[in-house]
């Protein structure tokens, strides 16, 4: 069964642009969340998406925006970006919500110069 | 809002000794808990869970003990080994909310 996908792999943006980052979740989860990796920081709980809703948000602010769609595929926009936003960005997809085991993809590492 | 604290950013052992590794979390609401292996360039992978009915959880090497009235997770590694060297992320969960540490750099020697 094929793992959980994240594209682009890498990406270089310039402040005050904006990105969209995309995720395939494993076949038959319904989950997906998504995480913000910062040295030191460890991972950052960004939001979670279930049957196309958002279930859950985390603390970060509204240029962070998010969506799933009917086949749970997922993608995560950040606009306006800003030189903090540079970050190992991770997509984790799991049968259901809360306490189901997550399964991680290997990441988006966007830099904003 | 650290809900979830991994105090030692790093921890080095020397092949065939015991790793333990410790999470502390705030909150008391928690009844989830996990661990994750996490490799360079690479997403973390699950490693071993622990309800907050159980105190202990084994999975061969690995081993997760719960201490819910202090708060306390602890991951126990026997014996360690050179494929073991990773970051370790504990997470802690409730409903639909999960948590993460930062996260310890395990470093087994040969």
């Amino acid at each position: 069964k094929a793992g959980v996908t994240q594209t682009p792999r890498y990406l270089i943006k310039t402040r005050g642009q904006q990105v969209t980052l995309s995720c395939s979740p494993i076949s038959g989860h319904r989950s997906v969340s998504w995480y913000q990796q910062t040295p030191g920081q460890g991972l950052q709980f960004l939001f979670e998406y279930f049957s196309e809703t958002q279930r859950n948000k985390g603390n970060f602010p509204g240029r962070f925006s998010g969506r799933q769609f009917s086949n749970s595929r997922s993608e995560m926009n950040v606009s306006t970006l800003e030189l903090g936003d540079s970050a190992l960005y991770l997509c984790a997809s799991s049968r259901g919500t809360g306490t189901y085991e997550q399964y991680f993809g290997p990441g988006t590492r966007l830099t904003v110069t | 809002d650290q809900q979830v604290k991994q105090n030692s950013p790093s921890l080095s052992v020397q092949e065939g000794r015991i790793s333990i590794l410790n999470c502390d979390y705030t909150n008391s609401m928690f009844d989830y808990f996990l661990w994750y292996k996490k490799y360079p360039a690479e997403g973390p992978t699950f490693l071993i869970s622990i309800s907050s009915i159980k105190d202990k959880n084994e999975d061969g090497r690995f081993t997760v003990f719960l201490n819910k009235s202090a708060k306390h997770l602890s991951l126990h590694i026997v014996p360690s080994q050179p494929g073991d060297s990773a970051v370790y992320f504990c997470a802690a969960s409730v409903d639909n909310d999960m948590r993460f540490g930062a996260g310890t750099r395990l470093t087994v020697k040969p």
